[in-house]
């Protein structure tokens, strides 16, 4: 079984700028959630997705945005971007519809804002 | 509100000796708690779950870890660490009704020397 798959691997952008993240969950899971990791906050929870629709959010301003298509997939974006969301984003996908499954993390997108 | 306590941002051990990492949080309802580890540049890796049943949960790399409802702790544990378990390692848990939300604390560092 293919594990997630998160594109790209690693990014640069320049603050003010949007930036798109995609994340291909294991084969049959509907659930997707996004982390934000940095050595100061750690991992924060940004949102999750279950049949393209967000189910939970974070406490995060409104620059940050996903979505979920028909396959599954997720896209997280991020507008004008500011040097404070440069860090590790992980996307993790779970079958979990009620209950608690294990969740299964991608590699990440390393995300520098300059 | 949720919240996971890390008490050691370092745990050093030497080869071949037992070791323990530890976690306590703190949810409302029956918690679904979670243990990853992280290795540099990479993303998490799942190493054992607790969600009911028996308090001691046996996972990957002959990681295992008990669950104490009283205590509100999860400690991670392995009789004989390897120089290879040198990681960053994460507790998190999972309120009943957060779907898709993992809670992470801090993380732990350890450092198993030869």
């Amino acid at each position: 079984k293919a594990g997630v798959t998160q594109t790209p691997r690693y990014l640069i952008k320049t603050r003010g700028q949007q930036v798109t993240l995609s994340c291909s969950p294991i084969s049959g899971h509907r659930s997707v959630s996004w982390y934000q990791q940095t050595p100061g906050q750690g991992l924060q929870f940004l949102f999750e997705y279950f049949s393209e629709t967000q189910r939970n959010k974070g406490n995060f301003p409104g620059r940050f945005s996903g979505r979920q298509f028909s396959n599954s997939r997720s896209e997280m974006n991020v507008s004008t971007l500011e040097l404070g969301d440069s860090a590790l984003y992980l996307c993790a996908s779970s079958e979990e519809r009620t209950g608690p499954r294990s969740y299964t993390f991608g590699s990440g997108t390393r995300l520098t804002v300059v | 509100a949720q919240s996971v306590a890390q008490p050691e941002d370092q745990v050093n051990v030497a080869e071949g000796n037992p070791l323990t990492v530890k976690c306590t949080y703190s949810v409302s309802g029956n918690p679904y708690l979670f243990w990853y580890v992280q290795y540099p540049n990479r993303g998490l890796q799942f190493l054992l779950k607790y969600i009911t049943g028996d308090n001691l949960v046996k996972g990957s790399y002959g990681f295992e870890a008990e669950f104490n409802k009283s205590q509100t702790s999860f400690h991670l544990k392995k009789p004989s660490a390897l120089v290879s378990d040198s990681a960053l390692y994460f507790c998190a848990v999972r309120a009943a009704s957060n779907t898709g939300k993992l809670i992470f604390g801090q993380g732990t560092t350890l450092q198993v020397k030869p």
